[in-house]
């Protein structure tokens, strides 16, 4: 069985502040990593795929590195701003798992003013 | 250009009955996946479709459970007896091609009373 682990489970920040998450991942195998953002009573969105070690990618404030050595990889957000407020997901794709995209719990972002 | 588009929204079922749950998947996309999220959880694999052919269902959780994407377009999946477990949010995702960025739709929420 995979374990795709996500920390922590759930953060509160005030506006303005940065912060980053952790996805921990198998290290052996690796495909990709992607990572999804769900809003609230929306469909989850694409924010990242990656798929080469030391990679890293960027979004407006949103940005995430990649380690696959080691099995992990790191969302970062700078200046928090209550939008972000969301629940971000990785999931991880491995050789030999056919097409799948295996999930962790998410980490649950609330943004305060 | 239109997204993925799941329905209904939301089902409510009682114990022992069947549903069927629709997924229109965006045009020309060869891939689509339908999870189950259970609260807290992440989502968990339920079954792929390469256009028409399903070559994964390793993730459905029982007998009970059945999908299909007859023509390689829109995709249903049936639960037949419902039980209180399957209570859960249903997303049905697609992409272009295999391994690439997933594209959800918002999901069908089932509860099971």
């Amino acid at each position: 069985i995979l374990n795709v682990e996500q920390s922590p489970q759930s953060l509160h920040v005030q506006e303005g502040d940065s912060t980053n998450f952790t996805c921990s991942f198998p290290s052996s195998n690796f495909y990709a990593l992607h990572w999804y953002r769900w809003e609230t009573a929306k469909s989850p969105e694409a924010l990242f795929v990656m798929t080469l070690n030391g990679d890293e990618k960027k979004k407006g404030r949103i940005s995430a590195t990649l380690n696959t050595k080691e099995g992990y990889s790191y969302l970062y957000i700078k200046g928090s701003q209550p939008e972000d407020s969301a629940t971000y997901l990785c999931a991880f794709l491995f050789t030999g798992g056919g097409n799948k995209l295996t999930f962790g719990t998410g980490t649950q972002l609330k943004v305060e003013l | 250009g239109a997204g993925v588009s799941q329905s209904p929204r939301y089902k409510v079922a009682k114990r022992g009955q069947d549903v069927a749950l629709r997924c229109d998947p965006i045009s020309g996309h060869v891939s689509l996946f339908w999870y189950q999220q259970a609260l807290g959880q992440g989502p968990e694999f339920l079954t792929y479709f390469q256009n028409e052919a399903q070559l994964d269902k390793s993730g459905l959780p029982s007998d009970r459970f059945f999908a299909e994407r007859p023509e390689g377009s829109v995709s249903t999946l049936k639960i037949q007896r419902t039980q209180q477990e399957d209570s859960a949010v249903y997303l049905c995702a697609s992409s272009l091609e295999p391994k690439t960025t997933l594209h959800f739709g918002n999901g069908t929420r089932l509860t099971v009373t």
